[in-house]
């Protein structure tokens, strides 16, 4: 079975700083991973995928994520973080058959000081 | 282009009633994801909807059931509902096909309060 765990309930970053949200798999097969964000009350908006290639993929926003298939991690980083990016973080992993359906983790809530 | 578009945005209920929630894929999918998403946890996966039939199915109740129509839109339905249903519930689409790669877009939910 699959599943996500993201470690950290909560971060707090001062604006500016850089960030590092982790996520941890458990996966049989090769995973297609995923990082969403989340803003209260709304749905969740994709931020980067990983399906095969270069393990450092680019996203929008200025975010990156580093798949290390011998950690079964898959990080998220921002170099510097903005006020606006304070949010609810979600990784997670799918099949690359029966396309659909994916497996989240619990989150990580963002919280950036001024 | 309009993305995935959900109804109603809230909806309140009682215990023991029955609640339809409706979902339109953004154009060009023929793909719709369910998932039920609980006050501090991440999403789970309800049902997949693909050429109107259920394709995939998480680990939730018959209570829970859909329905695609031909132009791809989706209805959620949940009978006999229990305080422990109250959640956001997240419409997805995508593209369909036996194999991916893939990628979804979610809605922006229903929110349903069960009291």
């Amino acid at each position: 079975a699959q599943s996500v765990t993201q470690p950290d309930i909560h971060i707090t970053v001062s604006e500016g700083a850089s960030l590092e949200l982790r996520c941890n798999y458990s996966y049989g097969a090769t995973p297609y991973l995923f990082w969403y964000v989340q803003s209260p009350g709304q749905g969740l908006q994709l931020l980067l995928k990983y399906f095969s290639g270069d393990t450092l993929v680019q996203g929008i926003k200025g975010f990156e994520a580093e798949f290390k298939r011998s950690q079964s991690s898959f990080n998220l980083r921002k170099p510097s973080v903005h006020w606006s990016d304070a949010a609810e973080y979600f990784c997670a992993v799918g099949r690359n058959t029966n396309a659909g359906k994916s497996t989240f983790g619990d989150g990580t809530t963002l919280t950036v000081k001024p | 282009d309009a993305g995935v578009t959900q109804s109603p945005t809230h909806l309140i209920k009682t215990r023991g009633q029955q609640v339809t929630l409706r979902c339109s894929p953004k154009s060009g999918h023929d793909t719709v994801s369910w998932y039920q998403q609980a006050l501090g946890q991440g999403p789970q996966f309800i049902f997949q909807y693909y050429e109107e039939e259920e394709r995939q199915r998480g680990n939730f109740p018959d209570r829970f059931s859909g329905h695609q129509f031909p132009n791809y839109s989706s209805e959620l339905n949940v009978n006999a509902l229990l305080l422990g249903d109250s959640a956001l519930y997240l419409c997805a689409s995508s593209l369909g096909g036996a194999t991916g790669p893939y990628e979804q877009y979610f809605g922006p939910g229903t929110r349903l309060t069960v009291t």
